[in-house]
């Protein structure tokens, strides 16, 4: 079975850094792009970032670039990431979701986790 | 950064109603384009990719058609399951980015 179990999740006051973490299983996790997608209490999906399947490429929205950092380990099938600096605004399910097929092009995310909690408050 | 649209931001109908969700993009994405559905507490789910192909066990009585600026997600004779968020999503290139949502409420 594909799945993906995020963790790290956690409440953090404003400036203040995480690590999120998403451990993937039942595909070839080196193949795939991999990215984040966030959803804020009662709002909608923000693409947050996408890193290529080799680690080579990364992508970020214009509202994280700069303190939010992906990356991967495909020895250890998990993707990462490293968020700083960390604002209200920041306050949001993270969903860890794989790339349909491919893992230099972009696609639609055909597996999703079940989402780790991020919570800026002082 | 490409925008995407949605109309309307919420809809409602009945059971066997047939319904669709306008999404459109800032500029051409030319067929890159998903649809997922998402319920309360729960994670997105794939139905549609590339414009207009199926996810594999998706109900056949969800189509997606358009190509370049305009799409649409038709979701014939609605079934209670259907009730739930609807977003479009643009895969045209790394930078992704969604529609801000369908709610789909009975009517």
């Amino acid at each position: 079975e594909v799945q993906l179990v995020e963790s790290g999740g956690d409440l953090v006051q404003p400036g203040g850094s995480l690590r999120l973490s998403c451990a993937a299983s039942g595909f070839t996790f080196n193949k795939n792009a991999m990215s984040w997608v966030r959803q804020a209490p009662g709002k909608g999906l923000e693409w947050v970032s996408t890193i290529t399947d080799s680690g080579a490429g990364t992508y970020y929205a214009d509202s994280v670039k700069g303190r939010f950092t992906i990356s991967r380990d495909n020895s250890k099938n998990t993707l990462y990431l490293h968020v700083m600096n960390l604002r209200a605004e920041d306050t949001a399910v993270y969903y860890c979701v794989k790339s349909w097929v491919g893992g230099t092009t972009p696609n639609a995310f055909d597996i999703w986790g079940h989402g780790t909690m991020v919570a800026v408050s002082s | 950064d490409i925008q995407m649209t949605q109309s309307p931001s919420t809809l409602s109908a009945s059971v066997g109603d047939t319904v669709t969700i306008t999404c459109r993009a800032s500029e051409s994405i030319s067929s890159w384009l998903a649809w997922y559905q998402q319920k309360p507490g729960k994670a997105p789910k794939l139905l549609i990719f590339k414009a207009s192909s199926l996810e594999t066990g998706v109900p056949s009585r969800f189509s997606g058609s358009g190509s370049g600026t305009e799409f649409t997600l038709t979701i014939s004779s609605l079934h209670p399951d259907d009730f739930a968020t609807y977003y479009c999503h643009q895969y045209d290139t790394f930078l992704s980015s969604f529609g801000q949502g369908t709610k789909l409420e009975i009517k």
